[in-house]
């Protein structure tokens, strides 16, 4: 079974720029999660999506928004970049009965630069 | 404010001897908890995770982990370490009926020949 993919695998951007990055679940899983890695803030949750529906939310700014399609991919979206958005975005998916007990199975992100 | 701590930045560690990593959380009931390995370059891997019951958790590639429920700690241990055990570590929470996982800083773990 194919894994978690992301696309694209590395991109630079200018501040003001908005971008999308786009995420592939495991076939069959309905859940799809987004992180942040930056070096001085670590790993941060950004949101999942399930069944096209938001279902949590972590503290970033509006800037931030995400959807998930009807075959559980999922986009997200960040507008007007700023230099601090330079991370590395994880995107997770899972099975996802919401109990916290699956396992959430990680892409190999997108690098972004914003210069 | 829920939250998981990995107190040490780095590790250096000689092949062939064992490597402990250290986890400690703040939930007000005990979270589910995972270690993921995430090679440079690669997302996470699971290595292993804990929900109930035996606190001693094995893993993949030879790790294991102890559940320390009166020190709120999680702390991930492998006997003999090889080279290709360098990486960085992370120990995460995930509170019962929640999807979204709180990470500690991580521990990158460098391995001497």
């Amino acid at each position: 079974k194919a894994g978690v993919t992301q696309t694209p695998r590395y991109l630079i951007k200018t501040r003001g720029q908005q971008v999308t990055l786009s995420c592939s679940p495991i076939s069959g899983h309905r859940s799809v999660s987004w992180y942040q890695q930056t070096p001085g803030q670590g790993l941060q949750f950004l949101f999942e999506y399930f069944s096209e529906t938001q279902r949590n939310k972590g503290n970033f700014p509006g800037r931030f928004s995400g959807r998930q399609f009807s075959n559980s991919r999922s986009e997200m979206n960040v507008s007007t970049l700023e230099l601090g958005d330079s991370a590395l975005y994880l995107c997770a998916s899972q099975w996802s009965v919401g109990t916290g007990r699956e396992t959430q199975y990680f892409g190999p992100g997108t690098r972004l630069l914003v210069l | 404010a829920q939250s998981v701590t990995q107190p040490d930045i780095h590790i250096t560690v000689s092949e062939g001897a064992s490597l402990e990593l250290r986890c400690n959380y703040s939930y007000g009931a005990t979270p589910y908890l995972f270690w993921y390995v995430q090679s440079p370059g690669q997302g996470l891997q699971l290595l292993l995770k804990y929900f109930s019951g035996d606190t001693l958790v094995q893993g993949i590639k030879g790790f294991e982990a102890e559940f320390k429920r009166s020190q709120s700690s999680f702390n991930l241990r492998k006997p003999s370490v090889h080279w290709s055990d360098a990486a960085e570590y992370f120990c995460a929470a995930v509170k019962a009926a929640g999807n979204k996982l709180t990470f500690g800083g991580g521990t990158r773990v460098l391995v001497k020949p």
